[in-house]
């Protein structure tokens, strides 16, 4: 759901560990959801979406699972690397095709 | 994907100025551009939602006079801050979409107003 100048939850992983990440969205009607990844001082890139009709949608060592009943979402990157040290970001389409971005949480994956 | 281009990608101004940033789709037409500001280590604040032809929605509590928003073609929008101030610096990103997919982003351009 829409986060307003929360600071960022973190998450610390291993390099080569699984991580998952976790976002909860406000609006039951919303249709799309988009997992972005931000690296520092750039925008916002897309990873992955799925649609409402869906709970599962698997990409190349991403994941991504919707849970409609809890309004949940998560992102599972498999096999961590250092390059995927980043903030993640879940964003929900609403029927009235606003797109609205979660808190967004920074993983950081040691070496 | 499609590309969106943003610039500039920086900016440094003086206080009371007025500072320009254009957003360009440039292998799509976009219907709905986005404007959002971030600060740093935090979320994506999501200012104002455009649509070309007609005038821009704003969230609340942004100020619509300082924050102008022009989305006059289906491939660029721009966003004005007007008479910036030291706490108009941020991040800012704009993200444009064709119809009801998924939406691009923009590079973003970090304000600096001293």
């Amino acid at each position: 759901g829409e986060s307003v100048g929360l600071h960022l939850p973190t998450l610390s992983v291993q390099e080569g560990d699984n991580s998952i990440i976790n976002c909860a969205y406000s609006n039951s009607a919303s249709d799309y959801f988009i997992w972005y990844k931000q690296e520092s001082g750039k925008g916002p890139q897309f990873i992955i979406d799925i649609r409402s009709n869906m709970d599962k949608r698997q990409g190349q060592r991403v994941t991504v699972l919707l849970n409609k009943t809890v309004k949940h979402l998560s992102l599972q990157i498999a096999a961590t690397q250092p390059g995927d040290s980043a903030v993640y970001f879940c964003a929900e389409n609403r029927d009235n095709n606003d797109m609205r971005f979660g808190a967004g949480t920074r993983l950081t994956v040691k070496p | 994907g499609a590309v969106v281009s943003q610039h500039p990608s920086w900016v440094i101004c003086k206080s009371g100025t007025s500072v320009k940033i254009e957003c360009r789709s440039l292998d799509f037409q976009a219907t709905t551009m986005f404007w959002y500001r971030q600060f740093p280590k935090q979320s994506l604040m999501l200012m104002a939602t455009s649509n070309e032809g007609s005038k821009a929605t704003y969230e609340q509590g942004v100020e619509k006079d300082k924050f102008l928003i022009n989305h006059a073609s289906l491939t660029l929008s721009t966003l004005t801050v007007t008479s910036a101030h030291p706490e108009d610096s941020s991040f800012y990103i704009c993200s444009a979409r064709a119809g009801a997919k998924r939406a691009f982003f923009g590079q973003g351009t970090r304000l600096t107003v001293v």
